[in-house]
C-alpha cells in the first residue's frame, strides 16, 4: 500500500530550463513533506520541505508547491542545472507518527547539457 | 567530517550467517533510525532509536536486533540472514523526534548469496 507516489520514473529537461517533479499522497493525516535528493552510491540529502499550513516554499533554485485538496505536492528547480540530475524522493509524515518518513519510489532527472 | 557514516560500505555473505552494520554520526543528534531500500527503490523505515530508547519498531522480523550504545551509535544486527534481506540500509539522523531533518548516512550495500 503505497502511500506516498511518484508516478514518473524519469524524467530529462534541457539545462537551464525549469524541471518539474510530482508527488501524490494518500493519507490525509499526512501534515509535512520533504523532497530528498540522491547522488548514485550516496545516501539521500535534504533538499527542501514544507508544511501543511503552507501552500508554497522557495528556497533559491527549489520551490515546493502544496496543494491540499487535491493531495498533490511538486518540486520545481528553475533554472535546472547538469548537477541536478539525480533521484528525487518525496516524502511525508505526520505528528502522530514522530519523525517517521514515508518515502515515494523516487524520479530520476537527468539534465542536459 | 563526515555527518553520519556506515561500516562497512559493502557486504557480501552467505544465507544463514549473522553480520552487523555500523553507524556512527557525529551531529549531536539525539535520534537515530534505519532505513532499508529494497530493489524496487523505496525507502522503508526500519527502527527509531531516540536518547538510546526504542521508539519507532516497524513490522520487521525478529532476526534484525537494533542496538543503541549511545546517542552517536545505532548499529544493526541480523542474525541468519536470508535472501530477502538483500538491499541498502541507509541509517539516519536528528534532532528531536517531531519535524526534525533527517540526515542520512552513504548506505551499506548487503548481498546475500
Amino acid at each position: 500500500d503505497q502511500q506516498v507516489k511518484q508516478n514518473s520514473p524519469s524524467l530529462s529537461v534541457q539545462e537551464g530550463r525549469i524541471s518539474i517533479l510530482n508527488c501524490d499522497y494518500t493519507n490525509s493525516m499526512f501534515d509535512y513533506f520533504l523532497w530528498y535528493k540522491k547522488y548514485p552510491a550516496e545516501g539521500p540529502t535534504f533538499l527542501i520541505s514544507i508544511s501543511s499550513i503552507k501552500d508554497k516554499n522557495e528556497d533559491g533554485r527549489f520551490t515546493v508547491f502544496l496543494n491540499k485538496s487535491a493531495k498533490h505536492l511538486s518540486l520545481h528547480i528553475v533554472p535546472s542545472q547538469p548537477g541536478d540530475s539525480a533521484v528525487y524522493f518525496c516524502a511525508a509524515s505526520h505528528m502522530e507518527y514522530g519523525n517517521k518518513l514515508v518515502f515515494g519510489a523516487g524520479t530520476i532527472l537527468r539534465v542536459k547539457s | 567530517d563526515t555527518a553520519v557514516s556506515q561500516t562497512p560500505k559493502y557486504l557480501v555473505t552467505q544465507m544463514g550467517n549473522d553480520k552487523s552494520i555500523k553507524c556512527e554520526q557525529n551531529l549531536g543528534h539525539d535520534t537515530m533510525y534505519w532505513y532499508k531500500q529494497d530493489s524496487k527503490k523505496f525507502l522503508k523505515i526500519m527502527f527509531s532509536y531516540n536518547n538510546k530508547e526504542l521508539i519507532i519498531n516497524e513490522t520487521v522480523p525478529n532476526r534484525f536486533s537494533p542496538k543503541s550504545p549511545d546517542k552517536a551509535h545505532l548499529n544493526l544486527h541480523i542474525n541468519s540472514l536470508e535472501l530477502g534481506d538483500s538491499a541498502v540500509y541507509f541509517c539516519a539522523s536528528s534532532q528531536g523526534t517531531i519535524r526534525g531533518t533527517q540526515y542520512f548516512g552513504p548506505g551499506t550495500r548487503l548481498l546475500v548469496l
